[in-house]
């Protein structure tokens, strides 16, 4: 069974630092992988999906890179603001119809 | 707008007594499902549906029902709810099941 883990559980930074997030999973038979960002008492936001055939994916300050051979992916958040805070998800879809998060990243970025 | 909404969005109910958690999404996706979130165990499948009236079971289906009756429509059943079924419950669409999920705000359920 397809296992997901990000670390760290917790992150904080200054505003304006780049940072990385982390994401790994156990079985690099996958369809795609996507990032979520969850903010408190409101439902999953999509930011970026890597279909398995890629490497990664951009939208504005953030980068997706994929590497299914090793497990793992990496979210890159450029010139972090404190409206990024949040808890962002990581989900790998296997079979047609599995989707396997992680536990998330809690992300404070401190003004 | 485009949206997946959910029904009730807050719920306290006692052990045994049926209730249902509505979902509904007005993008005439194909495919949706339900996960359950708890602590340290993030988000977990409980159902799917590829169509109407195709559904299968998700990683935790043991308590739970579902139907495809309308394709914008996949309620979640909870016939004899237990305290160990005590979650934030989403519901999800896409176009297709490989496609980018959409999420609703989720719904937080108490079973006394």
């Amino acid at each position: 069974k397809q296992e997901v883990t990000q670390i760290p559980a917790a992150l904080s930074v200054p505003e304006g630092e780049n940072l990385v997030l982390n994401c790994s999973f156990t079985d690099s038979a996958i369809y795609n992988l996507q990032w979520f960002r969850q903010d408190p008492g409101k439902g999953l936001t999509s930011l970026l999906l890597i279909q398995s055939s890629q490497r990664e994916q951009t939208s504005g300050r953030l980068n997706a890179s994929l590497d299914k051979s090793s497990g793992r992916s990496t979210l890159y958040i450029a010139a972090s603001q404190p409206g990024d805070s949040a808890t962002y998800l990581c989900a790998v879809k296997t079979g047609a119809n599995n989707l396997f998060f992680g536990t998330g990243t809690r992300l404070t970025v401190i003004p | 707008e485009a949206q997946v909404t959910q029904n009730p969005r807050y719920l306290i109910t006692v052990t045994g007594k049926k209730l249902t958690v509505t979902c509904s999404q007005n993008m005439n996706h194909e495919y949706m499902s339900w996960y359950r979130q708890d602590p340290g165990l993030g988000l977990r499948q409980i159902y799917y549906s590829m169509n109407v009236e195709v559904t299968d079971k998700g990683d935790v289906p043991e308590g739970y029902k579902v139907s495809r009756k309308e394709k914008r429509n996949f309620p979640l059943i909870l016939e004899s709810p237990s305290p160990n079924q005590t979650s934030l419950y989403f519901c999800a669409s896409s176009r297709l099941a490989r496609d980018t999920q959409y999420f609703g705000p989720g719904t937080r359920l108490t079973v006394l």
